[in-house]
């Protein structure tokens, strides 16, 4: 079974861009969430994602925004860039709620993002 | 979710039990204890979680004592490749609250030879 895939990997942008990022969660996969990791604040939740809908989001500017399609794919845009955007982004995908063993969360190898 | 505290490093002898303790001594009657790892350039990967009772898997044994207040994460023959951050983490149920993780600064393990 594939794992969660991220795209692209490694990217750098100017302050000001825009940029998107995807997410293509397990196979029967739901619920996508995203987290921003930095070495000054940590692992940060940014929001989730379950049918299309935004079940849960974090204390992040709107400048950050995502969303989800019906095949659960993912793609998050972070608008205005900052230097302080310069961060690892992870995806991470779940069954979603109800199911079984919807606590357990795979995350992607992530996307290195640095903005100069 | 509950706050949780952990040492920020600790070493561990390769091939010895790697003992790695939480403090949550401000959980709810309905947070559970998970816990993630982090090793080097990859994403985090779930570990093991429970409620009250200890639980055994193929990665770890928790423990989590009678009232709740701390836990232990075992792992039994530590190897080179457990290197890695351990994150303790407390939350609701998904049902109540989704998919959100809180991660603290977790602990730094490393296993020498």
């Amino acid at each position: 079974k594939a794992g969660v895939t991220q795209t692209p990997r490694y990217l750098i942008k100017t302050r000001g861009q825009q940029v998107t990022l995807s997410c293509s969660p397990i196979s029967g996969h739901r619920s996508v969430s995203w987290y921003q990791q930095t070495p000054g604040q940590g692992l940060q939740f940014l929001f989730e994602y379950f049918s299309e809908t935004q079940r849960n989001k974090g204390n992040f500017p709107g400048r950050f925004s995502g969303r989800q399609f019906s095949n659960s794919r993912s793609e998050m845009n972070v608008s205005t860039l900052e230097l302080g955007d310069s961060a690892l982004y992870l995806c991470a995908s779940s069954l979603g709620p109800g199911a079984e063993f919807s606590y357990e969360q795979y995350f992607g190898p992530g996307t290195r993002l640095t903005v100069t | 979710d509950a706050k949780t505290t952990q040492p920020p490093s600790m070493d561990c002898a390769e091939g010895r039990a790697a003992n790695l303790p939480c403090n949550h001594s401000t959980i709810s009657g309905n947070e559970y204890v998970y816990w993630y790892r982090q090793i080097h350039s990859q994403g985090p990967q779930y570990i093991i979680h429970g409620l009250k009772n200890n639980e055994t898997n193929e990665m770890a044994s928790l423990i989590i004592t009678e009232d709740r207040k701390s836990s232990t994460l075992i792992l039994p023959h530590a190897t080179l490749r457990d290197t890695a951050v351990y994150y303790c983490i407390v939350r609701v149920p998904i049902k109540a609250a989704g998919n959100k993780l809180t991660f603290g600064g977790g602990t730094r393990v490393l296993v020498k030879p």
